[in-house]
Formats: C-alpha cells, structure tokens, sequence
C-alpha cells in the first residue's frame, strides 16, 4: 500500500529552529510538497522538491532523498505564526496525490 | 505570486442550491486539473480528475451528477456542487498539472445552511 509518515505533534521555542520528517512509501514517484495549514483555512503551498537534495526559500527549506524515500521541511527562526499544521505530499505514479496526515507544530514564547 | 487562481474563497449557501467553484492558470496551460475535498482533520482526498475537452474522471464513491465538473480551456476548470446539502460543507481545493509540477489553489470553505 501506500503510505506517508510524519509526526503527528511537535513542539518548538520562538527563534528557534525545528527539522518535520516525512517519509513515503508510494507507487512511483513525481515530486513531494509541503504545505502549510493554519486551522480553519486551506493548505498552502510551501515547497517542492522533485530531485534530491535541499531547496531553500527565506526561513523555510525542504531536503528530499529519493533513495531513502525521506524528505524534511526545515524552519528557522521560528515565529508564533509558524504554529499551524505541516503536511507532506506525494505525487505517485498515476498522478494522484497521497497526503500524510500532517504534523501539528506548536511555537512557545 | 499566485499561478492557480481559485474562486470563491468562502460560499454561505441555503441547502438545496448550486454551487460553483473556478479553478484557473494563471501563467500556463493546465491539460489537467484535478479536485480535492478535505473533511475536518483529515488528509485531502482527490475527487476527479479534469483533463481539456474530456469528460472528468472520478474517483470510486463520488457523484459524478452531483459535482459537476468542466474543463472546456486549457485555463479554468470549474466544479459545480449541485443540489447542496450541510453534508456537503467541506473545504474544496483544486490543482493544475504545469509539467512536472502541480501548483494548487487557495482553496474553497463551502458551507451549506
């Protein structure tokens, strides 16, 4: 079957910075998303990565390794408005999207 | 900015009416577009697939005469909830396939009264 695994809950300090795992077992394989989901609201496109390696973009990065089937979603300099969900995402073969079920990521003082 | 432009953002409707959603590309050409519904909690689950000048695909266990779907440009997809009912409130996102990337919309709060 397919699968997406990600941390169901994590906990961080402002200014800090906080690594969100993901890993996929999928049919194939045509790039993986982050995105951000503040409660109440749509996902956001955050990053994708379609080769290996690491993808920055300001205060958020996102590192694929596609022979590991493992990516992660790097934040720094953490803000309180970071405190919202995290999904990963893959593309599989037959172009469906297979969604993990999203880590919830608290920001403290 | 934006690449797929998604319409309304938030829909208030009485149960029983018609909804309808747009999905456009903004700066490409979109073969195919797909559309997404998310419950509560839960991960996005694909609704249909939408390819230009075809009939849409659905996926097992949705109501191909219920959600409407139409792709007659290479640049607006549009979903029509129709006969809307509370079961149906739920956030409705669409995708547009530009290559090998997928960008999506902002997606759609739907609420039925």
């Amino acid at each position: 079957g397919q699968n997406i695994d990600q941390p169901t809950e994590m906990t961080a300090t402002e200014g800090a910075i906080v690594q969100i795992n993901c890993t996929y077992q999928t049919s194939g394989f045509n790039g993986l998303f982050w995105y951000q989901q503040h409660a109440g609201e749509a996902p956001t496109f955050l990053s994708y990565n379609v080769l290996d390696g690491l993808e920055e973009k300001g205060r958020f990065s996102s590192f694929l390794s596609r022979s590991k089937g493992y990516s992660y979603l790097l934040l720094k300099e953490l803000q309180m408005k970071d405190s919202a969900s995290y999904l990963c995402a893959v593309i599989d073969s037959n172009y469906q999207l297979i969604w993990g079920a999203g880590t919830k990521l608290i920001i403290k003082p | 900015g934006a690449v797929v432009s998604q319409h309304p953002s938030r829909v208030i409707c009485k149960s029983g009416t018609s909804v309808k959603i747009e999905c456009r590309s903004l700066d490409f050409q979109a073969t195919t577009m797909f559309w997404y519904r998310q419950f509560p909690k839960q991960s996005l689950m694909l609704m249909a697939t939408s390819n230009e000048g075809s009939k849409a695909t659905y996926e097992q266990g949705v109501e191909k005469d219920k959600f409407l779907i139409n792709h007659a440009s290479l640049t607006l997809s549009t979903l029509t909830v129709t006969s809307a009912h509370p079961e149906d409130s739920s956030f409705y996102i669409c995708s547009a396939s530009g290559g090998e990337k997928l960008f999506f919309g902002s997606g759609t709060q739907l609420s039925v009264l």
